[in-house]
């Protein structure tokens, strides 16, 4: 089964509207951490964001911010007025803290995101 | 300023040719990765290191192979026996393993 699933392979969006990207997550280790990373069509892999499994409120950062809903297991991210330099792969990621991947992360196949004028 | 560095860009190189892709990093972080992307795909884990002088096998190692002898560098070589090679690597550094990782710019590698 797949340890993270990004059901979008491709998303629009109006430039200075919000955008929800989905990802949903797979583990039986209580302590993880959920990572979303942008990937421009340079290649460059950009830390956005992260949430850990034990913390009480939803990260943010700037415009990101990760919509986190443990009982669901998925790990949304929400970009706010949403630019024309977002257009990118996002790619959401998880590391678990005491189980089999050993602390490395796994990766979604990502969401490619357009943001028309 | 801070980075991580990968170089070159763009390598092509004929089949059955060992290449070495090279990661420097000088954020004094003491884990490095490589790991390896293909069209439409996420990233796969080749090889990880936690410290110097040491390195384990990630999800996808057969054909490739690294050495961690100093902090900043974790070079990768893609050998002849790696059947598909052709693709783009990136490497990455993280304080600590458990830490965020930060990715450098990859290197685009094509076997031809």
């Amino acid at each position: 089964a797949q340890k993270i699933t990004q059901t979008q392979p491709g998303m629009f969006v109006q430039e200075k509207e919000a955008v929800t990207l989905d990802c949903t997550y797979d583990t039986s280790d209580p302590s993880y951490g959920l990572f979303w990373y942008k990937q421009p069509s340079s290649g460059e892999m950009i830390f956005l964001i992260y949430q850990g499994s034990y913390d009480q409120q939803n990260a943010t950062e700037g415009r990101y911010s990760l919509n986190f809903q443990k009982a669901r297991k998925s790990a949304n991210l929400v970009i706010s007025a949403s630019q024309l330099g977002d257009s990118a792969m996002y790619f959401c990621a998880m590391r678990e803290d005491l189980g089999g991947s050993q602390g490395n992360l796994i990766f979604g196949k990502g969401t490619k995101l357009s943001v028309k004028p | 300023d801070g980075g991580i560095t990968q170089s070159p860009k763009y390598l092509f190189r004929k089949e059955g040719q060992n290449v070495t892709l090279s990661c420097e990093q000088n954020l004094n972080h003491d884990a490095m990765y490589w790991y390896r992307q293909d069209p439409g795909q996420g990233l796969r884990l080749i090889y990880y290191s936690q410290i110097v002088n040491d390195f384990q096998k990630g999800d996808i190692a057969e054909g490739y192979s690294v050495s961690r002898e100093k902090k900043e560098s974790f070079p990768l070589t893609v050998t002849s026996a790696q059947k598909n090679p052709t693709a783009f690597y990136l490497c990455a550094s993280s304080r600590r393993q458990l830490d965020t990782q930060y990715f450098g710019p990859g290197t685009r590698l094509t076997v031809l």
